[in-house]
């Protein structure tokens, strides 16, 4: 029972290209994340949606968006990809209940070309 | 600006040896402290969550948190080649409900 997941695992697309990766928590948690980590391993903060809230780091470029159709489900849409945005992204979800402990899916490697 | 300090390491201990690893952090107003370790090629995992000052043990893992010097520590004792990961320390304010993680440190237990 995988608890969040994503797809696709891998991605590898060209520069200007638009992709979209999807994030499915089955825990009834009621926020959830997106988490880029570069390189160097640091976890940067993308987004987080608490039920009618949405948080956007304003570092991130405004070619990422996140969409959630509903709670258990929040995808990151990436518009006109760039060399830069390859990274490991992680989706994660928590539940203001048990202190917002945080549980990652397994990511999404993309590597942009 | 919220700020969680690790030292990135790596900190190599040998198998059976106390590992410790260490985390400041800088807004006062924390109230959440939790540990992750993360394997190479694989995402975080949550092993540690700890609220009040003093001692958390959890097997053998032993979060300590003192909230007036603004530190947050791990100890695994009895270290074993399986706890070769990078250890993740997160800090979540009170109100808010995104943590600042730190860097992480890389743990090496050899045989």
């Amino acid at each position: 029972d995988t608890a969040v997941s994503q797809t696709p695992k891998y991605l590898v697309t060209q520069m200007g290209n638009d992709k979209s990766i999807k994030c499915e928590q089955n825990l009834g948690h009621d926020t959830m994340y997106w988490y880029k980590q570069d390189s160097k391993k640091f976890l940067k903060i993308m987004f987080s949606y608490n039920n009618k809230e949405l948080i956007i780091n304003e570092t991130v470029p405004n070619r990422f968006s996140p969409k959630s159709p509903d709670k258990a489900h929040l995808n990151l849409h990436i518009n006109s990809l760039e060399l830069g945005d390859s990274a490991v992204y992680f989706c994660a979800s928590s539940q203001i209940s048990r202190d917002h402990e945080q549980y990652f899916g397994p990511g999404t490697r993309l590597t942009v070309t | 600006q919220k700020e969680v300090e690790q030292n990135s390491g790596p900190l190599s201990v040998p198998e059976g040896a106390i590992a410790s690893l260490n985390c400041t952090y800088s807004d006062r107003g924390s109230q959440s402290f939790f540990w992750y370790r993360q394997y190479s090629g694989k995402s975080p995992e949550l092993i540690m969550s700890i609220y009040s000052n003093g001692d958390k043990e959890d097997g053998r893992f032993t979060a300590q948190l003192n909230k007036a010097s603004q530190y947050v520590s791990l100890l695994i004792r009895d270290s074993q080649p399986s706890d070769s990961a990078t250890y993740l320390c997160a800090v979540r304010a009170e109100g808010s409900y995104i943590p600042t993680f730190g860097r992480g440190t890389s743990l090496i237990v050899h045989p």
